[in-house]
């Protein structure tokens, strides 16, 4: 089955640098790649996601980039500010398939 | 949170208890999901729904069962509680299982449940 490793799995950024999330999959028919942000308290919420015909999509100061070759795809913040500090996750799934999740990076934004 | 709610919010039990969390959606979906959040494990998916009396399990299925008999409704029950079992429980909803199909393929997930078993 599919496995997703992300790293880091904190990461620290001062205000206005940028962050950047990495995670790799294995299974190389997994086709739908969303990304997460969870603050403390609250559920996950979905902030872009990403499909396999695509090799980048950007939202404002959020990107994702996916490699199929390598099986790798990566969370891009820009202009990073104090309200992107919380935990990121990323998950793959295949066509029809359950989605599976790394286990998180947290994020850090110092003033 | 898409019109999902969770109840409780918060619970605690004792070992051998049972233990019903509900979830509670507004928006019409298909499809339902239970997660547990744990450290060092991200999101892990239980059982799933994908219509009224239609269930499957997810990756981490033993010790619980889910039953939806309405649409808006799906409820996860641990039989028999356990200490392995403490942890964040989270909801999720969708409205169709692929890309190309009708319906938006993205999961939306509810506040959830805090639930200690000591």
């Amino acid at each position: 089955g599919e496995n997703v490793e992300q790293h880091p799995s904190t990461l620290s950024v001062q205000e206005g640098d940028s962050a950047v999330i990495k995670c790799t999959y294995s299974d190389s028919a997994s086709n739908y790649f969303p990304w997460y942000k969870q603050e403390l308290g609250k559920g996950p919420q979905l902030i872009i996601d990403i499909r396999s015909n695509v090799g980048e999509k950007k939202d404002q100061r959020i990107a994702v980039t996916l490699n199929k070759t390598a099986k790798h795809f990566s969370l891009h913040i820009t202009e990073t500010q104090p309200e992107d500090s919380a935990v990121y996750f990323c998950a793959a799934s295949g066509w029809g398939d359950k989605l599976i999740f790394g286990t998180g990076t947290r994020l850090q934004v110092f003033p | 949170d898409a019109g999902i709610t969770q109840s409780p919010r918060h619970k605690v039990t004792e070992t051998g208890t049972p233990v019903t969390l509900r979830c509670h959606q507004t928006e019409n979906h298909r499809y339902m999901y239970w997660y547990r959040q744990d450290p060092g494990h991200g999101l892990r998916l239980i059982h799933y729904s994908y219509g009224v009396k239609d269930t499957d399990k997810g990756e981490v299925s033993d010790g619980y069962s889910v039953s939806r008999s309405k649409t808006e409704d799906f409820l996860l029950t641990l039989e028999s509680a356990t200490s392995s079992q403490t942890s964040v429980y989270f909801c999720a909803i969708s409205e169709s299982r692929a890309p190309g199909t009708s319906g938006s393929y993205e999961q939306y997930f509810g506040p959830g449940t805090r639930l200690t078993v000591t």
